[in-house]
């Protein structure tokens, strides 16, 4: 059964530093990995999509890897500001019926502080 | 941009009663996801749907639970008889490819009583 674990489970950094969120899963045949920012009582923002085949993708500051093999993900910020400050879900997409589904980590919750 | 939009924003309904979130998923997408999330919990799967078919239902998708399309733009999920542990935040998704990038809606927060 596909298991994924976030660590750190929070993590508080200044503002202005690099940091990397990790995600890891315990089977490797996945098809694509989400990362997601969930805001206090909000829903779920897609912010980079990895397919399996991939090694990386970028937006603006962020940066996600993926080694599938070693079943691990990254998550990287570069210069955080506190608007960045929220609740990081990595997710992998796994076959289900007719089409795939996500499995989620429980989340880093990040604070970026001014 | 297009977006999944979901109502209520919050339902607050006594144990026991039926509820029934709706979903308006965004307009070309054909595969359709229901997850929830309690309070301090993972987001967990609870069913996916395409071609007016449940594709693959968790297995908290017990019989309390179903799914509908009723027409050609909402999706709906209702739950029969809620109990006091159904209180969690409920997210519709859709996607336009069977493996693809999913979209979430902002979530229903059903609060039973």
């Amino acid at each position: 059964k596909q298991e994924v674990t976030q660590i750190p489970a929070a993590l508080s950094v200044p503002e202005g530093e690099n940091l990397v969120l990790n995600c890891s899963f315990t089977d490797s045949a996945i098809y694509n990995l989400q990362w997601f920012r969930q805001d206090p009582g909000k829903g779920l923002t897609s912010l980079l999509l990895i397919q399996s085949s991939q090694r990386e993708q970028t937006s603006g500051r962020l940066n996600a890897s993926l080694d599938k093999s070693s079943g691990r993900s990254t998550l990287y910020i570069a210069a955080s500001q506190p608007g960045d400050s929220a609740t990081y879900l990595c997710a992998v997409t796994v076959w289900g019926g007719s089409q795939g589904n996500l499995i989620f980590g429980k989340g880093t919750k990040l604070s970026v502080k001014p | 941009e297009p977006e999944v939009t979901q109502t209520p924003s919050h339902q607050v309904t006594q144990m026991g009663q039926e509820v029934i979130l709706r979903c308006v998923p965004i307009s070309n997408h054909l595969y359709f996801y229901w997850y929830r999330q309690i309070l301090g919990q993972k987001v967990e799967f609870l069913v996916s749907f395409y071609n007016n078919e449940i594709s693959e239902k968790s297995e908290i998708f017990d019989d309390q639970f179903s799914v509908e399309r009723p027409d050609g733009s909402n999706f709906t999920l209702k739950i029969r008889s809620t109990k006091l542990e159904d209180s969690a935040m409920y997210f519709c998704a859709s996607s336009d490819v069977r493996i693809n990038e999913q979209y979430f809606g902002p979530g229903t927060r059903l609060t039973v009583t």
